[in-house]
């Protein structure tokens, strides 16, 4: 299986700041399509999973434009330019490539 | 919009079956994959079922593998999940997930909780 790792596990971050997270991936995400599926997800406390950004970068609809995603290959990088307090919650990121479907450990994100 | 209502979670004996629905509308059921994720209480997602549109291709964790089987009705938009010979690592809420495009979940059910304990 895939394995997904995420660090780090804990970030608290002041409103306003910027925040970053890793996922780093046991093999390389690239298709042979030349599509890379690594997708990030965000669990707000009580809520269901929602979708944030797919296929590395492309931001799913409705999400602001302070998230963004990076990375190619193995390496691949969740950042939000200014978090606001709405963004609290664990972020999952989530490889599409290999059976099964496999996801980071997750990485929590307060506000301080 | 998009809703996709789980149903028929519950407290199961081990060695137990039980079967869960996901009623889907707001969407085009039959042209979507769908899958099960499940979520442990405290723990991350854990993927656990996927079908191809017209139910023809399944694919299963090799936790789940011999024991569940997801079938849906593309007439009635509804998913199912039958789950036989539940063990306590079971338990968790199980999730009803839209599937947009590779494997990039969109739309996610609020789940329904199945409890695996004599």
């Amino acid at each position: 299986d895939i394995v997904m790792t995420q660090n780090p596990l804990f970030l608290s971050v002041t409103p306003g700041q910027p925040a970053s997270i890793s996922c780093k991936s046991s093999q390389s995400l690239l298709h042979s399509d030349g599509n890379t599926y690594l997708h990030w997800y965000l669990q707000k406390p009580g809520q269901s999973p929602q979708l944030l950004i797919y296929e590395v970068s492309s931001r799913f609809s409705g999400v602001p434009d302070r998230f963004s995603g990076s990375g190619s290959g193995t390496d691949f990088t969740l950042k939000i330019s200014r978090v606001e307090a709405e963004d609290v919650g664990v972020y999952y990121c989530m490889q599409g490539v290999y059976l099964p479907l496999t996801f980071g450990g997750g990485t929590k994100v307060e506000i301080k | 919009e998009v809703q996709l209502v789980e149903s028929g979670g519950g407290l199961v004996q081990p060695g137990g079956s039980l079967r869960l629905s996901c009623a889907a509308s707001g969407f085009s059921f039959s042209t979507n994959w769908m899958n099960w994720v499940r979520q442990a209480p405290g723990e991350g997602p854990v993927w656990v079922s996927r079908i191809d549109t017209d139910g023809s291709n399944t694919k299963y964790a090799d936790s789940v593998k011999g024991r569940f089987t997801i079938s849906r009705d593309n007439a009635k938009s509804t998913l199912y999940l039958q789950m036989n010979s539940l063990r306590g690592e079971d338990t968790a809420v199980y999730y009803c997930v839209k599937d947009r495009h590779w494997n990039s979940f969109d739309s996610w059910g609020q789940g329904t909780l199945v409890t695996v304990s004599s």
